[in-house]
């Protein structure tokens, strides 16, 4: 196992809710990671986090925030919920800057009705 | 244009075959490369880094031709627990994080 966690595992919402994923970073790393995948793609990147600022967005909406804690687990909060943001969310953890691995999540299934 | 683009599949091949992946990216600016392993409904998981000179790691061989912005994945001798879904990663610079995946291949391996 990784040692990187994620809560909850499965999540039901409603379209036009807001809700809050949390993950917990592998010991030693600063750096968190989020992405998005949906059913038969590849994940896509959100945003990464690295000691608490924001350090780099993919392609998403502001509706798409988060956070990052001094103990360096992190949040991702959405806004405002689309039926398209029914998905797997992963997390992943690694290291500061440099050639290093990323570590993954077992991800939250969210699903918005 | 994806920025990655993988051949979806799948692949069925039988028991001790050799079957090889490519992956096309279109940011020649592209940093670092990877193929990692997906199981049914579970998280990616590093398979191996991919660098210029090529790379083996037991039956994996992973190439890399940047000049055609060119990534392979080769199994040899396949097993049934290859049966996964094989994604290719590529990076914009050095930092682990913010990957640009392919949406990947899956492949079957059968008795």
């Amino acid at each position: 196992e990784t040692g990187v966690t994620q809560s909850p595992t499965h999540l039901i919402k409603t379209r036009g809710q807001q809700v809050t994923l949390r993950c917990s970073s592998q010991s030693g790393h600063n750096t968190v990671s989020w992405y998005q995948q949906a059913l038969g793609q590849g994940p896509q990147f959100i945003f990464q986090y690295y000691r608490e600022e924001e350090n780099g967005r993919g392609n998403f909406p502001p509706r798409f925030s988060g956070l990052q804690f001094p103990n360096y687990s992190s949040e991702l909060n959405v806004n405002a919920l689309e039926l398209d943001d029914s998905a797997l969310y992963l997390c992943a953890s690694s290291r500061d800057s440099g050639r290093h691995e990323q570590y993954f999540g077992p991800g939250t299934r969210l699903t918005v009705t | 244009r994806k920025e990655v683009e993988q051949d979806p599949g799948p692949f069925n091949v039988p028991e001790g075959a050799t079957v090889a992946f490519n992956c096309t990216y279109s940011n020649s600016a592209s940093q670092s490369f990877f193929w990692y392993r997906q199981d049914c409904r579970k998280e990616p998981k590093l398979l191996m880094s991919v660098y210029s000179s090529g790379n083996e790691d037991g039956r994996f061989t992973a190439q890399l031709n940047r000049a055609s912005q060119y990534i392979s994945l080769l199994i040899r001798d396949s097993k049934l627990s290859d049966s996964a879904t094989y994604l290719c990663v590529v990076n914009r610079d050095t930092n682990a994080g913010k990957s640009t995946f392919g949406d990947g291949t899956t492949l079957t391996v059968k008795p």
